[in-house]
């Protein structure tokens, strides 16, 4: 496709259930992201792929978060015994290289995740 | 001190006139600067990226950089209703990731 794309769309679960948030890149990007989004707030790093591997998961909240890429382009955000707290939208973006300098990222549509 | 620090606005101007939109960052060893433009319910669309100290130019949008300052900003000419949205100015780390303000949201009135 064109763009960075995001399944699902939009995803309400129960406090305590297990989601997976699913990210397709821009065909040919080597670097894949995950952000998170909440209301008034800028997105906040979580995890960065460059191809299979996790380059760097310092934004990962605790264990209950996962992520996967092992094929080097789509990637699966895992989120084990959700909370109220972990409902935010989450954005995927994949960029080119991955290169920390001239590293321009571009973003899927976003999952919202709303835990009740 | 936040790491990238923006006035979260509301910022209003009318139509037609110059939105000026700044941002401020703690990391003295960023090299890469980026302005998103994210409308209401909708992801951050890349509008400006700059590397370098200096001005430039995309249209109506111009990107200022200042390095020793620690400060970059984005200047919207002409400024229409539909420039109306949250724009938000993100660093890269040395590791490649983003490091976004929170922020600022442009209110451009007919």
């Amino acid at each position: 496709g064109a763009g960075v794309s995001q399944t699902p769309s939009n995803k309400v679960t129960e406090k305590g259930k297990y989601v997976e948030l699913r990210c397709d890149p821009i065909s040919g990007h080597t670097a894949l992201y995950w952000y998170r989004q909440s209301l008034g707030q800028g997105p906040e790093f979580l995890i960065y792929f460059q191809g299979t591997g996790a380059a760097d998961d310092s934004g990962l909240p605790n264990d209950r978060f996962f992520a996967v890429r092992p094929e080097g382009s789509v990637s699966t955000l895992k989120i084990q015994r959700t909370e109220r707290g972990d409902s935010a939208v989450y954005l995927c973006a994949s960029s080119l290289l991955g290169a920390a300098d001239y590293n321009e990222q571009f973003f899927g549509p976003g999952t919202r995740l709303t835990v009740l | 001190q936040k790491e990238v620090e923006q006035n979260s606005g509301p910022l209003s101007v009318p139509e037609g006139a110059i939105a000026s939109l700044n941002c401020t960052y703690s990391d003295r060893g960023s090299q890469s600067f980026f302005w998103y433009r994210q409308y209401s319910g909708k992801s951050p669309e890349l509008i400006m990226s700059i590397y370098s100290n200096g001005d430039k130019e995309d249209g109506r949008f111009t990107a200022q950089l200042n390095k020793a300052s620690q400060y970059v900003s984005l200047l919207i000419r002409d400024s229409q209703p539909s420039d109306s949205a949250t724009y938000l100015c993100a660093v890269t780390s040395n590791t490649g990731k983003l490091i976004f303000g929170q922020g600022t949201t442009l209110q451009v009135k007919p």
